[in-house]
C-alpha cells in the first residue's frame, strides 16, 4: 500500500516561532502537495512540486516555504507562524497525469498546528 | 480553467436510506473527476474517480456516482446508508489532456450525518 506519513499529528507552536512540517512517501511519486483545510473552506493548495528540487505556487502560498531535495520527502515551512495558520495540514502524492488520466492523490492523515 | 461546486455542505439521512451527496463541476478539457471521504481526524480516503472510462463508477464501501457530461455534474450515491459512512465528503475535479491543469480542485465538502 501506498504510505504518506506527516511526521507530526499535533503541534503547538507561538506567534514568530519558524516550524517545520515534514512528509515522506514511499511510491516513488513524481507529484507532491501541501493542503491547508479549514472548515467550510474545503482543501487549498498551498505549493506542489513534480521533481525534486522543483516547486511551484499554489492558491495560498503567502507565509509558506517549501523544500524538496529527496524525491520522497516534501517539507513544508512557515519562517514565522502566525495566529492565522492555525489549521490542518495535508501533505499528498500522486504519479504524474499521463494521457486523459490524472493520478489519485494519497494523503497523510494531516498534521493539525495551533498557533499561540 | 476548472471548478468545483458541492451543492450541500450537510446532508443528514437516517440509517438504511439513500445517499445522495451533489457536486457539478467545470472544466475546459476532458475532466477527471474523484469523491475523496475524510473521517474525523484522518486524511483523505479515495472513494471512486472517473476518467473519461465508463461514465457510471463503482466505489468503494457501495458508494457509486455518474459522470453527466450534459448536466456537468458528478454526484455520489448509494443504495442505503450505515452508521460508518457518517464522514466529509469531496468532490474534485482535474482538467484533462490536451492543455489542462493536473493540478486537482476541490470542493468545499460535504458532511454526511447519518442517524441512526
Amino acid at each position: 500500500d501506498v504510505k504518506v506519513t506527516q511526521s507530526s499529528r499535533y503541534l503547538v507552536k507561538r506567534t514568530g516561532e519558524k516550524v517545520f512540517l515534514e512528509c515522506v512517501q514511499d511510491m516513488d511519486h513524481e507529484n507532491m502537495f501541501w493542503y491547508r483545510q479549514d472548515p467550510g473552506l474545503g482543501l487549498r493548495l498551498i505549493y506542489f512540486s513534480y521533481d525534486v528540487k522543483m516547486k511551484e505556487k499554489g492558491d495560498i502560498p503567502e507565509g509558506y516555504s517549501v523544500s524538496r531535495e529527496k524525491k520522497e520527502r516534501f517539507s513544508l515551512i512557515l519562517e514565522s507562524a502566525s495566529t492565522n495558520q492555525t489549521s490542518m495540514y495535508l501533505c499528498a502524492s500522486s504519479t504524474p497525469r499521463k494521457g486523459f488520466s490524472t493520478g489519485e492523490l494519497f494523503f497523510g492523515e494531516g498534521s493539525r498546528l495551533t498557533v499561540l | 480553467a476548472q471548478s468545483v461546486t458541492q451543492l450541500d455542505s450537510h446532508v443528514s439521512v437516517s440509517e438504511g436510506t439513500p445517499v445522495l451527496l451533489r457536486c457539478n463541476y467545470s472544466s475546459s478539457y476532458s475532466p477527471s473527476l474523484f469523491w475523496y471521504v475524510q473521517h474525523p481526524n484522518k486524511g483523505l480516503q479515495l472513494l471512486l474517480k472517473y476518467t473519461s472510462a465508463a461514465t457510471l463508477v463503482k466505489g468503494i464501501n457501495g458508494f457509486e456516482a455518474e459522470f453527466k457530461k450534459s448536466e456537468t455534474s458528478f454526484h455520489l450515491t448509494k443504495p442505503s446508508a450505515h452508521m460508518s459512512d457518517a464522514a466529509e465528503y469531496f468532490c474534485v475535479v482535474s482538467d484533462g489532456w490536451p492543455g489542462g491543469s493536473y493540478i486537482p480542485t476541490f470542493g468545499r465538502g460535504t458532511s454526511l450525518i447519518v442517524h441512526p
